[in-house]
């Protein structure tokens, strides 16, 4: 079946840095998309989402944006703090499919002191 | 914000018992729950949704006898693994839709997740 993939695995930042983390998703019909964070031992918090009719959403700290034409999702995280080290998922819903959610595989964001 | 609840957070058991998860959400309705597995460092993979006063529905390679799924009322469901084995170990994250009617956001919102080690 149709995927939702991330571009990297892992990402290391300075504290007070910006993070951007990145996801690719391949289901043109899907019109939800929402960015995850799960601690270690943890389930996945809810960060922030965005409707396929829009192409960026804010939040505290964060900002989605979304590019339907290569179908690609990214996660921006200001001035990262330690407290955001975790493992960050995008999820999609595909239209229709009473919202359930297909994950992509993950990024270890790890905020260097 | 809206809260799920899972318990037991932890359980070992013996090799053919069974182990039952309940799942709870605190502060609102769910007509809809899902049922996640997580192995180590890998995403979450679903394995059914449950619908309240229905029968749940299956991801395909999923056994259903295996895991009972039984979603009673609006504020819980249970997935009970059942004659467990050691490859059932794994951490066991429920999630609960909020549908958006009384005010919220139409999205799901996850449990603390349940480690299951089989011994």
């Amino acid at each position: 079946g149709e995927n939702v993939g991330l571009h990297l695995p892992t990402l290391s930042v300075q504290e007070g840095d910006n993070s951007i983390i990145n996801c690719a998703y391949s289901n043109s019909a899907s019109d939800y998309f929402i960015w995850y964070k799960q601690e270690s031992g943890k389930g996945p918090q809810f960060i922030i989402d965005i409707r396929s009719n829009m192409d960026k959403r804010q939040g505290q700290r964060v900002t989605v944006l979304l590019n339907k034409t290569v179908k690609h999702l990214s996660l921006q995280i200001a001035a990262t703090q330690p407290g955001d080290s975790a493992v960050y998922f995008c999820a999609e819903n595909p239209s229709g499919s009473a919202r359930q959610l297909t994950f992509g595989s993950g990024t270890q964001l790890t905020v260097l002191p | 914000g809206a809260v799920v609840s899972q318990h037991p957070s932890r359980v070992i058991c013996k090799s053919g018992t069974s182990v039952k998860i309940e799942c709870r959400s605190l502060d609102f309705q769910a007509t809809t729950m899902f049922w996640y597995r997580q192995f180590p460092k890998q995403s979450l993979m679903l394995m059914a949704t449950s619908n309240e006063g229905s029968k749940a529905t299956y991801e395909q390679g999923v056994e259903k006898d295996k895991f009972l799924i039984n979603h009673a009322s609006l504020t819980l469901s249970t997935l009970t693994v059942t004659s467990a084995h050691p490859e059932d170990s794994s951490f066991y994250i429920c999630s609960a839709r909020d549908n958006g009617l009384a005010g919220g956001a139409d999205t799901q919102y996850f449990g603390p997740g349940t480690r299951l080690t089989v011994l």
